[in-house]
């Protein structure tokens, strides 16, 4: 059974730096395309960024607000995808879902979320 | 910047019929945009329903259907029941390679 599982989430001041996780069991991380999508509270959903399979590639891309700041990877060793955050600001608090991506170009399987507050 | 259009709010009678919008701030949706649809209801994770604009993901009710209406794209739930209601979410991919949600619609069954 496909299962992602998130965690990591927390307090951090602005400027700081959280590194979010997301466990996969039912398949290996780095085959499958997968994505971040974030929720502020009260407002909609917005894509985060997306990392392709090990077997196409690879290939990172972010949403503008984010690039440069956040960093997506995954470990085979662990099944795991990270979202390393940095420099975060007031504006970055929301939960945060990983997902996997199907074709073609939909989120298919959705985690629980965490939720990351930035404040000080 | 491209901005995805949603109505904010919605309400349907009980077995009824009610069509959600998905439009673009400049241009027409199409099938090339990969419309898709999530359901969302509050402290919960979204449900995917509807991806490639009219294809029903797996386990959802054919009562909810898509498709492309004019220029944008559709959500219609036919026969709306109380557990619909929700805030439903489309999302588009640009050809820039990006996704791009509308702000959603909040979705009331009374």
């Amino acid at each position: 059974e496909v299962q992602l599982v998130e965690s990591g989430g927390g307090l951090v001041k602005p400027g700081g730096s959280l590194r979010l996780s997301c466990a996969v069991s039912g398949f290996t991380v780095t085959n499958a395309w997968m994505t971040w999508v974030r929720q502020a509270p009260g407002k909609g959903l917005e894509w985060v960024g997306r990392i392709k399979s090990k077997s196409d590639g690879g290939t990172i891309d972010y949403a503008a607000p984010v690039k440069g700041r956040f960093t997506i990877s995954g470990d085979d060793s662990k099944n795991t995808l990270y979202l390393q955050m940095n420099s975060l600001k007031t504006e970055d608090t929301g939960v945060y879902y990983c997902t996997t991506l199907a074709s073609p170009a939909y989120f298919h399987r959705w985690g629980q979320g965490t939720l990351v507050t930035v404040s000080s | 910047q491209t901005v995805v259009t949603q109505e904010p709010s919605f309400s349907v009678s009980p077995g009824g019929t009610v069509t959600l919008t998905c439009g673009l701030s400049s241009g027409s949706v199409s099938p090339t945009y990969y419309p898709s649809w999530y359901q969302q209801t509050p402290g919960q994770s979204p449900r995917t329903l509807i991806y490639n604009t009219n294809t029903r993901s797996s386990g959802v009710p054919d009562r909810f259907s898509g498709s492309i209406l004019g220029n944008k794209a559709a959500l219609t739930i036919t026969g709306a029941q109380a557990d619909d209601e929700s805030d439903y979410y489309c999302v588009l991919f640009m050809t820039s390679g990006i996704w791009v949600f509308g702000g959603g619609t909040k979705l009331t069954v009374l």
